[in-house]
């Protein structure tokens, strides 16, 4: 079983939609939990942290659900500016390692 | 921006032939990644730092080695590159363990024929 797990999707949504990505992990010793976002060619960037409590950042949500082992991210209004893959990643335990899901690719359409 | 800065950013080698990916950061972060991505697989951990001459193998460190001997240098090397290899890779910083600071560099793209 991979450490983390992805839907690739796509998504294909119209502009002003919600939608919602999962992410599973395996290890559930896992501490720390990030969203990224990344535009086709370019490096992935950070979106937004995941924390226990949940967080907010605008439009977008981030919760983790430790019993279940996911994480989730939601997006509100969908903007064309929103199409891009969406990856989560995990650092597992106590190690220092940063591991990603395969990404699932998000498409809002005009 | 972070500092951080990759080299060569393109290139095109041929099979059997060493290659090093040089990965170069500015901010003296502790922790450096080298990871490969590709299609249907995404961002797949080569091998990791932890410090001066401390690194640890990743999900597929197979055909890949590094080195870090001073802190704002960490280099991937292929020994013999196989068509296998052809990816495009990344390089990432962090500057805690909370990977509240993690950043990539923009990514080499190694074509190897």
């Amino acid at each position: 079983r991979k450490e983390v797990e992805q839907d690739p999707g796509p998504f294909n949504v119209p502009e002003g939609a919600t939608v919602a990505f999962n992410c599973t992990y395996s290890n559930s010793a896992s501490q720390s939990f990030f969203w990224y976002r990344q535009d086709c060619r370019k490096e992935p960037k950070l979106l937004m942290s995941v924390y226990s409590s949940g967080n907010e950042d605008g439009r977008f949500t981030a919760q983790l659900n430790r019993a279940s082992q996911y994480i989730s991210l939601l997006i509100r209004d969908s903007k064309l500016s929103d199409s891009a893959t969406y990856l989560c990643a995990v650092i597992p335990g106590a190690t220092n390692k940063l591991i990603f899901g395969t990404g699932t690719l998000l498409a809002v359409q005009p | 921006d972070a500092g951080i800065t990759q080299s060569p950013r393109h290139k095109v080698t041929e099979t059997g032939t060493p290659v090093t990916l040089r990965c170069h950061q500015t901010e003296n972060h502790r922790y450096m990644y080298w990871y490969r991505q590709d299609p249907g697989h995404g961002l797949r951990l080569i091998h990791y730092s932890y410090g001066v001459k401390d690194t640890d193998k990743g999900e597929v460190s197979d055909g890949y080695s590094v080195s870090r001997s001073k802190t704002e240098d960490f280099l991937l090397t292929l020994e013999s590159a196989t068509s296998s290899q052809t990816s495009v890779y990344f390089c990432a910083i962090n500057g805690d363990r909370s990977g509240n600071t993690i950043y990539f560099g923009e990514g080499s793209w190694l074509t190897v024929v």
